[in-house]
């Protein structure tokens, strides 16, 4: 039984640098989140997915920032130009469709420092 | 306007005493729910109890309940019995009927188990 999975843990760039994250959610789930979290604050959506369809973006996610989720599977998140204001956790979580609590599981997280 | 509110930044409680974590929501959504996750220093969010706002009984899991006072707008959790291991982030979140599944999540409580 393998929960969600992020690669890599920790990923540190100088400024300008495009990085790239992958999300592997658990195999059943067909909905897929994206989350960035901050020093001493809660988790911020980004956007989600269900199954290969991104269906919504919050206003946090600027144009530097895209999302794919090719075949419905695995997920990336591709940040182009990274600034400082960049550096944060990125959780990735999946849920399914159904279910009376369509509680979402959280993967470990990507920590991003950008220098 | 905060959506999610969680006033208590830390909290401390001696191992095998109840502790309370307290969270008020706003939102005019008549159907939402609401969510406790713990994050580890580790980093991963971890689901604990869910409480749908059409519930008429408090959610238990274990050794966690909710609190949830509708007309108050509050949902509390309850840990009994700590234990250090519960040592941890905790964050109160809310999914809106109309969010299409996206958890707004509080700051967070820092609970600290005492030996």
């Amino acid at each position: 039984d393998t929960g969600v999975s992020q690669d890599p843990r920790h990923k540190i760039t100088k400024r300008g640098q495009n990085v790239t994250f992958r999300c592997d959610p658990i195999s059943e789930h067909n909905r897929l989140y994206w989350y960035r979290q901050t020093l001493g604050q809660g988790p911020e959506f980004l956007t989600y997915f269900q199954n290969e369809a991104q269906l919504e973006k919050s206003r946090l996610l600027s144009d530097r920032f895209s999302a794919e989720r090719p075949k419905g599977s695995f997920s990336t998140l591709e940040i182009q130009r990274t600034e400082q204001g960049d550096s944060a956790m990125y959780l990735c979580a999946s849920s399914l469709a159904s279910g009376p609590s369509y509680e979402q599981y959280f993967g470990p997280g990507t920590r991003l420092t950008v220098t | 306007a905060q959506k999610i509110t969680q006033t208590q930044p830390g909290m401390f409680v001696q191992e095998k005493e109840a502790v309370t974590l307290d969270c008020t929501y706003d939102t005019s959504d008549p159907s939402y729910g609401l969510f406790w996750y713990k994050q580890p220093s580790s980093g991963e969010m971890i689901f604990l109890i869910y409480q749908g706002s059409y519930d008429q009984q408090n959610a238990t899991e274990g050794r966690y309940s909710l609190n949830f006072q509708k007309a108050r707008k509050s949902a509390n959790l309850v840990i009994s019995a700590s234990q250090l291991g519960d040592s941890a982030m905790y964050f109160c979140a809310m999914r809106e009927r109309g969010s299409q599944g996206n958890l707004i999540f509080g700051k967070g409580t820092k609970l600290s188990v005492k030996p």
